[in-house]
């Protein structure tokens, strides 16, 4: 089955700092990535998705690039804010029913 | 619409005992899935349905764990008999028709067995 990996598991910033988290996935077959964002005692809440025919794609502070010949694909966070503090997800779905496999997830803390 | 609805949000309860999770998913959607979270493992996929039909139940810890879909409105997921090691976050997530669609998370219910 799929396995992901994400790095790092911590990961803390000043301010208006950028921040970079990497997955990599194992099943080449995977075509849907997401990126979720946990905030203490709720849910995860999708946050951008990229799917395998895009090689990026932006929205506002935050940017995903997939490389599909390297099977990784990294969350770009640009000018940090406190509000930005939370656990990061990455996921890859393969061709099943929407099945999500996810990551161990990285801890965002941004000072202020 | 409210989002994917889980019941109860907090379950504290005795080893041994009887424990059932419930999930209301957003209407239309036709997969549902039941996650586990814990600070070791990280979010596990227990079991997934597709058209209230269970697709994947190879996540599911053990016996002792079940999930019905009886309707498109409605999932349970059962541990009995429970047990300390079951403590964790559950979350339920519902998404729409084929891949590549945006899955929506509950709120989840922390279960705490003692």
């Amino acid at each position: 089955g799929e396995n992901v990996e994400q790095h790092p598991s911590t990961l803390s910033v000043q301010e208006g700092d950028s921040a970079v988290i990497k997955c990599t996935y194992s099943d080449s077959a995977s075509n849907y990535f997401p990126w979720y964002k946990q905030e203490l005692g709720k849910g995860p809440q999708l946050i951008i998705d990229i799917r395998s025919n895009v090689g990026e794609k932006k929205d506002q502070r935050i940017a995903v690039t997939l490389n599909k010949t390297a099977k990784h694909f990294s969350l770009h966070i640009t000018e940090t804010q406190p509000e930005d503090s939370a656990v990061y997800f990455c996921a890859a779905q393969g061709t099943s029913y929407g099945k999500l496999t996810f990551g161990q997830g990285t801890i965002l803390t941004v000072h202020p | 619409d409210a989002g994917v609805i889980q019941s109860p949000r907090h379950e504290v309860t005795e080893m041994g005992q009887e424990v059932t999770l419930r999930c209301k998913p957003i209407s239309g959607h036709n997969s549902l899935f039941w996650y586990r979270q814990t600070m070791m493992r990280g979010l596990e996929l227990l079991i997934y349905f597709n058209n209230n039909v269970p697709i994947d139940d190879s996540g599911m810890p053990e016996d002792r764990f079940s999930a019905k879909m009886p309707n498109a409105s409605f999932s349970t997921l059962k541990i009995q008999p429970s047990e300390p090691r079951d403590s964790a976050v559950y979350f339920c997530a519902s998404s729409g028709q084929g891949g590549d669609t945006e899955a929506f998370f509950g709120q989840g219910t922390r279960l705490t067995v003692v």
